[in-house]
């Protein structure tokens, strides 16, 4: 079953508001990352977050990750028509201490934002 | 520099067919993995390359996919005698090293087995 599951499953606003997109997993986690999709094809990395970690900034981005709840939620500031796109989290487990890389994706979040 | 790249972009192919797919990391990356995408779904894990080797197949759906990369550089995934589930979008990806690192994925191939 997969790791990750986002929520809403889409999402439509206007542009200049605020997106909030939430991630649930499983298990142990060394780090959880949100990807972008447009179009159904390459993705494209917005920001990684360690299990150390609490909150990051990247621009009009910002995540917080939950370790006690197994949750991270990706916010979008000042939306833009160009934000529009699909958004995945994704997790790199923790299996026995080791990292292997392997990325285990939720079913994405479709962020439709309106001009 | 450039990206991860992948060909064919597009791949039409009937059922029973064996088909290769090719993947080009970024130069100097040590890690490579291959995913599935269906249609409205999210990425599912086939398999990935700690330089030449390949570790974790465990994503692999059947005996009919196989994976190989040389010169740790080039990987090819070929799925021997396609079946009309095997309609996706396979996506690569590289990343320097295998722990906690960002992927850089390439475009993908858009494979239709009818």
């Amino acid at each position: 079953s997969q790791q990750g599951e986002e929520d809403p499953q889409a999402l439509s606003i206007q542009e200049g508001e605020n997106a909030t997109m939430n991630c649930s997993y499983k298990t142990s986690i060394n780090n959880l990352q949100w990807y972008r999709q447009n179009s159904g094809r390459g993705l494209v990395h917005l920001i990684l977050i360690r299990s150390n970690e609490r909150e990051k900034h990247s621009g009009r981005l910002r995540v917080t990750l939950d370790t006690s709840k197994k949750s991270s939620s990706l916010l979008i500031t000042a939306s833009r028509a160009a934000d529009t796109a699909s958004y995945f989290c994704a997790t790199d487990f923790n299996l026995r201490g080791t990292s292997y890389g392997k990325l285990t994706f939720g079913q994405g979040t479709i962020l439709t934002v309106h001009p | 520099g450039a990206g991860v790249s992948q060909s064919p972009s597009n791949k039409v192919t009937e059922k029973g067919k064996d088909v290769e797919l090719r993947c080009d990391p970024i130069s100097g990356h040590t890690a490579l993995y291959w995913y599935r995408q269906r249609l409205g779904q999210g990425l599912e894990f086939l398999i990935y390359f700690q330089g030449n080797s390949a570790p974790d197949k465990s994503g692999l759906p059947s005996d009919r996919f196989s994976a190989e990369r040389t010169g740790e550089s080039v990987s090819t995934l070929t799925i021997q005698r396609t079946q009309q589930e095997d309609s996706a979008v396979y996506l690569c990806a590289s990343s320097p090293w295998t722990s906690g690192s960002e992927q850089y994925f390439g475009p993908g191939t858009r494979l239709t087995v009818t």
